[in-house]
């Protein structure tokens, strides 16, 4: 069964700085990996998802992630965070079966200081 | 176009009573599943419908939850009776396609606070 671990529960950087959202995975063959953002009281929204092909992908909202399989990681980046930035970011993991659910990490919580 | 609905948005019950919520996914998605998103956590999946089948309901705590998605349109979860630790967001969502590829499309979820 695959898993996720995101290393950091909080994370507060300030306004302009740049992001990196740490993600590790498990899972015994490549899996489809997706980074969603929750705002406070809303449901999540798909950021950015990787499947196959190129290993950096660009997804809404000025957000990157990288695929290394080596690493078994898929962390999520951008170059100048906005103050709307500020929510909560979930890592998951589906497996490329099709039939299995996606798994989610725990999350982590990013805050923006000016 | 319309997001996935959930209502209530926010219930607040004592235990051992009952409670139900209800969500209308994105017309046209056949696969919708409800998911349980404790405090501080990540969302778990409860259960998994394709059309009107429940095709992984493996998570779903059948002695006091129960769910149904009659017509493979909107669906119902049910909780009887509540218990404090059943205090959590509960999060539907919809996926197009009977193929789990993961791209699912949240509503904003049911806020239950058991007393």
């Amino acid at each position: 069964a695959q898993s996720v671990t995101q290393p950091d529960i909080h994370i507060t950087v300030s306004e302009g700085a740049s992001l990196e959202l740490r993600c590790n995975y498990s899972y015994g063959a490549t899996p489809y990996l997706f980074w969603y953002v929750q705002s406070p009281g809303q449901g999540l929204q798909l950021l950015l998802k990787y499947f196959s092909g190129d290993t950096l992908v660009q997804g809404i909202k000025g957000f990157e992630a990288e695929f290394k399989r080596s690493q078994s990681s898929f962390n999520l980046r951008k170059p100048s965070v906005h103050w709307s930035d500020a929510a909560e970011y979930f890592c998951a993991v589906g497996a490329n079966s099709g039939n299995t659910p996606l798994v989610f990490g725990k999350g982590t919580r990013l805050s923006v200081i000016a | 176009e319309a997001g996935v609905v959930q209502s209530p948005r926010y219930k607040i019950i004592e235990k051992k009573q009952p409670v139900a919520f209800w969500c209308n996914p994105i017309s046209g998605h056949n696969t919708l599943y409800w998911y349980l998103q404790n405090l501080g956590q990540g969302p778990e999946l409860l259960i998994r419908y394709e059309n009107e089948e429940a095709v992984d309901d493996s998570q779903l705590p059948k002695d006091r939850f129960s769910a149904e998605r009659l017509k493979g349109v909107d669906s119902t979860l049910k909780i009887q009776p509540a218990e404090l630790g059943d205090s959590a967001v509960y999060l539907c969502a919809s996926s197009f396609g009977t193929v789990d590829t993961g791209e699912l499309f949240f509503g904003e979820g049911s806020r239950l606070t058991v007393l």
